[in-house]
């Protein structure tokens, strides 16, 4: 089945920039989604991207998709503590509609 | 915006006893998705809905049921209750069903807090 790997943790200073990265191998993906959880609360979708496309933009936000090496990264510029959370990469699977990687934890220092 | 709608956020409840959770989807949405995420664990699917029928089975124990209803909502009921399903159970819903080729991504709940003594 369709397997999505992250790095569990990540530390950087508040107005750093942030790079959490995935990968994952069901090479069929058409989206590849990035969802922030904080402490106690729900899945929030942050930013997705289409697999025909190698980066898009979104505020403070960068996503690179490298379909051959089947490797995604989010780039958060300018972090703040309010960034602090969990980050999880999701790709469709074969057989369900989201696989999730098992999140990153973003830790912001001020 | 109006976004998913879950009730009740917390349940307690003891073993072998039965949950019902609620999920109302974004307005127009037709599509709904249930996930269990425990303690530390990425969310794992559980089953999906289409316009009221079943349209995707994943990780869902026989003692778990669900349906959704004529206006969209969804209700996923969980009978004999153990300690391993204390979790937190996300709804999610989209406009169709997402998967391939369908830029429809899912929308998730704040989620139930489900705990089993």
């Amino acid at each position: 089945g369709e397997d999505v790997e992250q790095s569990l943790f990540l530390s950087v200073r508040e107005g750093d920039s942030s790079v959490i990265n995935c990968t994952y191998t069901d090479s069929s993906s058409t989206y590849l989604y990035w969802y922030k959880q904080e402490p106690g609360a729900g899945l929030q979708l942050l930013t997705y991207i289409f697999s025909n496309m190698d980066m898009k933009q979104d505020q403070r936000l960068t996503v690179l998709l490298n379909k051959k090496d089947k490797h995604l990264s989010l780039r958060i510029a300018d972090t703040q503590t309010g960034d602090s959370a969990i980050y999880f990469c999701a790709d469709y699977g074969e057989n369900t509609p989201l696989v999730f990687g098992k999140g990153t934890r973003l830790s912001v220092i001020a | 915006a109006a976004g998913v709608i879950q009730s009740p956020r917390h349940l307690i409840k003891e073993k072998r006893e039965t949950a019902t959770l609620k999920c109302y989807p974004i307005p127009r949405h037709d599509t709904v998705y249930w996930y269990q995420q425990g303690p530390g664990q990425d969310p794992q699917f559980l089953i999906s809905f289409y316009e009221k029928m079943q349209s995707d089975k994943g990780s869902i124990p026989d003692r778990f049921s669900a349906q959704q209803f004529s206006d969209y909502h969804s209700e996923l009921n969980m009978s004999s209750l153990e300690l391993g399903d204390s979790a937190l159970y996300f709804c999610a819903s989209s406009l169709g069903p997402s998967g391939q080729g369908n830029d429809s991504p899912l929308h998730f709940g704040n989620g139930t807090r489900l705990t089993v003594t």
